[in-house]
């Protein structure tokens, strides 16, 4: 069965600095995509970037890039230039094969802080 | 983009009472819609995945006669908590599929507290 881990309850950064929230997952399956989600205190999911198992190059989306290390699982977040707005939960999450009806399986969580 | 409208975003219930969640794409058909629950600082827990016209798949452990979920249109799929308790209090949140290669939306979310 797939599986995403986040180790980092929470994490604090400095404004204007960059910051890097781990994400690794598990899978046996070839084709899976990873995305990671943005969740403020009001709920919502935002979505942040994307990137799928047999993309060559790391996603880039703005402030965001998704560092992929296919060999070490791994597929972690870095926000560069921080702003207080980033405060939020941040999930990591995972779709396996790629049909209608895969939905998508978290891991528990980053809660960022962005201190002025 | 697409659009998945989420209501109410907020309901109080009395124990014993039924609540219906309603989820629905604006812009595109949704064949499937998944539900998710959320307690407060914890993660999205799969609850079930609807399909248009067929039965709801309710993963281990949720009771599917206490969580009906109905996917009637290709632009609604609700769910309904019934006979609520206190601890059916949460956040529920749908997501569905939408037309890009690896796109979901998801609603906005709601919380229901049953007092």
């Amino acid at each position: 069965a797939q599986k995403i881990t986040q180790t980092q309850p929470g994490m604090f950064v400095q404004e204007k600095e960059a910051v890097t929230l781990d994400c690794t997952y598990d899978t046996s399956d070839q084709n899976y995509g990873l995305f990671w989600y943005k969740q403020p205190s009001s709920g919502e999911m935002i979505f942040l970037i994307y990137q799928g198992s047999y993309d060559e190059q790391n996603a880039t989306e703005g402030r965001y890039s998704l560092n992929f290390q296919k060999a070490r699982k791994s597929a972690n977040l870095v926000i560069s230039a921080s702003q207080l707005g980033d405060s939020a939960m941040y999930f990591c999450a995972m779709r396996v094969a790629n049909s209608g009806n895969t939905p998508l399986v978290f891991g528990k969580g980053t809660r960022l802080s962005v201190i002025a | 983009g697409a659009v998945v409208s989420q209501h109410p975003s907020r309901v109080i219930c009395k124990s014993g009472t039924s609540v219906k969640i309603e989820c629905r794409s604006l812009d595109f058909q949704a064949t499937t819609m998944f539900w998710y629950r959320q307690f407060p600082k914890q993660s999205l827990m799969l609850m079930a995945t609807s399909n248009e016209g067929s039965k709801a798949t309710y993963e281990q452990g949720v009771e599917k006669d206490k969580f009906l979920i109905n996917h009637a249109s290709l632009t609604l799929s609700t769910l309904t908590v019934t006979s609520a308790h206190p601890e059916d209090s949460s956040f529920y949140i749908c997501s569905a599929r939408d037309r890009l290669p690896d796109g979901y939306t998801f609603g906005s979310g709601t919380r229901l507290t049953v007092v």
